[in-house]
């Protein structure tokens, strides 16, 4: 079966500006994880939703905002870039507590 | 706040050796698992260790879960130029569904 699906893969903003960032998990899980991956900080847990609520929520600041739909599509948006954003995010999506898998993930660019 | 430490950092071995990657914390977890990723890719599962003191392995490469579940090693017999990769352990509590708490990872480079 098809694996996660993040687009878009490469992405370049400025800072001051939003963007929204789309994961398509695998057919059947209901459960969708976002992640930010820095070299100095490694994989930061964002949030988690799970049936278009979210369970779980990261340290991250209130600019970090996702949300899911019914046919358990994720989308996450930063609004006011800032270039510390700068990173790659990574969405994982799972059916049981463990056992997660994730897409290629966003490469996002903040200049 | 939970936090795992993985050492070492950084491993340059040559082909055929043997190696080890330690995952520490002081912190209980319900289960421990093992990703590697490759550049320009996400993580990909390698295993999930759920009982204290439970070993599996993977064809050569060996994991174990500390009798307290608050450490794991993999062991990696005969690296293979195959192997490199930046190898990382995640953390999971019941309850935090999704949540995972990522060491830092140990970039592996295995030289033919």
């Amino acid at each position: 079966k098809a694996g996660v699906t993040q687009t878009p893969r490469y992405l370049i903003k400025t800072r001051g500006q939003q963007v929204t960032l789309s994961c398509s998990p695998i057919s059947g899980h209901r459960s969708v994880s976002w992640y930010q991956q820095t070299p100095g900080q490694g994989l930061q847990f964002l949030f988690e939703y799970f049936s278009e609520t979210q369970r779980n929520k990261g340290n991250f600041p209130g600019r970090f905002s996702g949300r899911q739909f019914s046919n358990s599509r994720s989308e996450m948006n930063v609004s006011t870039l800032e270039l510390g954003d700068s990173a790659l995010y990574l969405c994982a999506s799972s059916d049981v507590d463990y056992g997660y898998t994730f897409g290629s993930g966003t490469r996002l660019t903040v200049v | 706040t939970q936090l795992l430490e993985q050492s070492p950092q950084f491993l340059s071995i040559q082909e055929g050796e043997n190696l080890t990657v330690y995952c520490n914390s002081s912190s209980v977890f319900s289960s421990l698992q093992w990703y590697r990723q490759e550049p320009g890719e996400g993580p990909v599962l390698l295993v999930t260790v759920v009982t204290g003191g439970e070993v599996k392995k993977l064809k050569r490469l060996t994991f174990q879960f500390g009798d307290a579940r608050k450490d794991s090693s993999l062991h990696i017999t005969a690296a293979q130029p195959g192997d490199t990769g930046l190898y990382l352990c995640a953390g999971a509590n019941r309850g935090s569904q999704g949540n995972l708490i990522f060491g830092k990872g140990t970039k592996l480079s295995v030289k033919p």
